[in-house]
């Protein structure tokens, strides 16, 4: 079964940094593209970031540019999003998910003072 | 970045009776290789998403039959022929033909 666990979300304030992760399990993760999209409360989806299997290749979402990398450790099976100078309207539960077939539950970020 | 546009926003469904919704992307979404990268997911209440089709027509595993799709260029639709209590949520579209991935602003399905 593919598992998909967020976790590292919380409260921080404006200017602060979180490191998120997602540990994968049931598929062979080395050979997947994976996203971070994120949900504003009560709001849609928005994408935030792409990595591509080897890590290799790497997209950004206009918003998060300078300040969000994705990166990934495939012999942990693991995808990271480390978020720096985060703002109020960073506020929103991180998914992350195998290309866009499989997501996680996600983790809640809150950015507030 | 290619704009979704769905339609309605809210959608009051009587349980056994069909539902429809739209989605308009403010380009075609033809890829160069010839696919539509259009996919719809459906997201109940507290739940994360869940992909019910991709390339436009493509059925995830387990999506009820009473879930059907069509479209072309930029022109979309979700129907859902009997809607039943199961269905209750809110549906997305999305393109995948261009980077960045761009979402609809969801439509509501609600009794």
């Amino acid at each position: 079964e593919v598992q998909l666990v967020e976790s590292g979300g919380g409260l921080v304030q404006p200017g602060g940094s979180l490191r998120l992760s997602c540990a994968a399990s049931g598929f062979t993760f080395n050979k997947y593209w994976m996203n971070w999209i994120r949900q504003g409360p009560e709001k849609g989806l928005v994408w935030v970031s792409r990595i591509n299997a080897d890590g290799t290749n790497i997209g950004y979402a206009d918003f998060v540019k300078g300040r969000f990398t994705i990166s990934r450790d495939n012999a942990r099976n693991t995808l990271y999003l480390q978020m720096s100078s985060l703002r109020v309207e960073d506020t929103a539960v991180y998914y992350c998910a195998r290309n866009t077939d499989a997501w996680g539950r996600g983790t809640t970020v809150t950015v507030s003072s | 970045d290619v704009v979704m546009t769905q339609s309605p926003l809210s959608l009051p469904v009587t349980l056994g009776q069909p539902a429809s919704i739209s989605c308009r992307s403010s380009q075609s979404l033809v890829h160069s290789d010839g696919n539509i990268y259009l996919s719809w997911f459906q997201q109940r209440p507290g739940q994360s998403p869940r992909r019910l089709f991709y390339q436009l027509s493509i059925r995830d595993s387990g999506v009820p039959d009473r879930f059907s799709v069509s479209g072309s260029g930029t022109d979309f639709t979700l129907k859902i022929s009997r809607v039943e209590a199961e269905d209750i949520g809110i549906y997305y579209c999305m393109q995948g033909t261009q980077w960045p991935l761009t979402f609809g602003g969801g439509t509501k399905v609600e009794t």
